[in-house]
């Protein structure tokens, strides 16, 4: 596609509940990065792959956080028992290579909102 | 210590004038360094990069970037009120290939 794209675009759901995140990055794209970003805050790093492969998991917040790249495309990440405090924006954004002077370009967001 | 510190503001500069946006960052490992704008409800671009100390400059648009400082900064020159919007610093990590993200800086500049 053009752009990297994100589904969906809005996600309400009740505490306790699963929810699953997509990102399609950039055809040819061979790194992917997941971020979150609460209400007024900065972008706080979860996880990137280069590849499938997520060299750095460091910044999952929780054992109820998962993510996982196939084809090296399309990502998912996951939210199992979700919290109140789940409740942000999840940017997707891919890059060429990852190189450390790439542009990374980013998706629209999905905006969770845990009830 | 986070990784990369911002000033949140707001920092509000009449138009016409010159924004100052600052960022320090922790790991002297950082080679790369960005700024991306963020308008509100709409995700981050790319606005300006640099890589060695000195400054770069893009438009109305100078990025300067000082290592044994550990500090960067962005100087927005005869600023708009379409300049308004939040200013996030960005710092690659060559050890961990992570791109860390400051909190931002929220510009208003008014007419």
């Amino acid at each position: 596609g053009a752009g990297v794209s994100q589904s969906p675009s809005n996600k309400v759901t009740e505490k306790g509940k699963d929810v699953e995140l997509r990102c399609d990055p950039i055809s040819g794209h061979t790194a992917l990065y997941w971020y979150r970003q609460r209400l007024g805050q900065g972008l706080e790093f979860l996880i990137y792959f280069q590849g499938n492969s997520a060299p750095d998991k460091s910044g999952l917040p929780s054992d109820r956080f998962s993510a996982e790249r196939t084809g090296e495309s399309v990502s998912t990440l996951t939210i199992q028992r979700t919290q109140q405090e789940d409740s942000a924006v999840y940017l997707c954004a891919s890059s060429l290579v990852g190189g450390p002077g790439e542009k990374l370009f980013f998706g629209s967001g999905t905006q969770l909102s845990v009830l | 210590q986070k990784e990369v510190e911002q000033n949140s503001g707001p920092l509000s500069v009449p138009e016409g004038a010159i924004a100052s946006l600052n960022c320090t960052y922790s790991d002297r490992g950082s080679q790369s360094f960005f700024w991306y704008r963020q308008y509100s409800g709409k995700s981050p671009e790319l606005i300006m990069s640099i890589y060695s100390n000195g400054d770069k400059e893009d438009g109305r648009f100078t990025a300067q970037l000082n290592k044994a400082s550990q500090y960067v900064s962005l100087l927005i020159r005869d600023s708009q009120p379409s300049d308004s919007a939040t200013y996030l610093c960005a710092v690659h990590s060559s050890n961990t290939g992570k791109l860390i993200f400051g909190q931002g800086t929220t510009l208003q500049v008014k007419p």
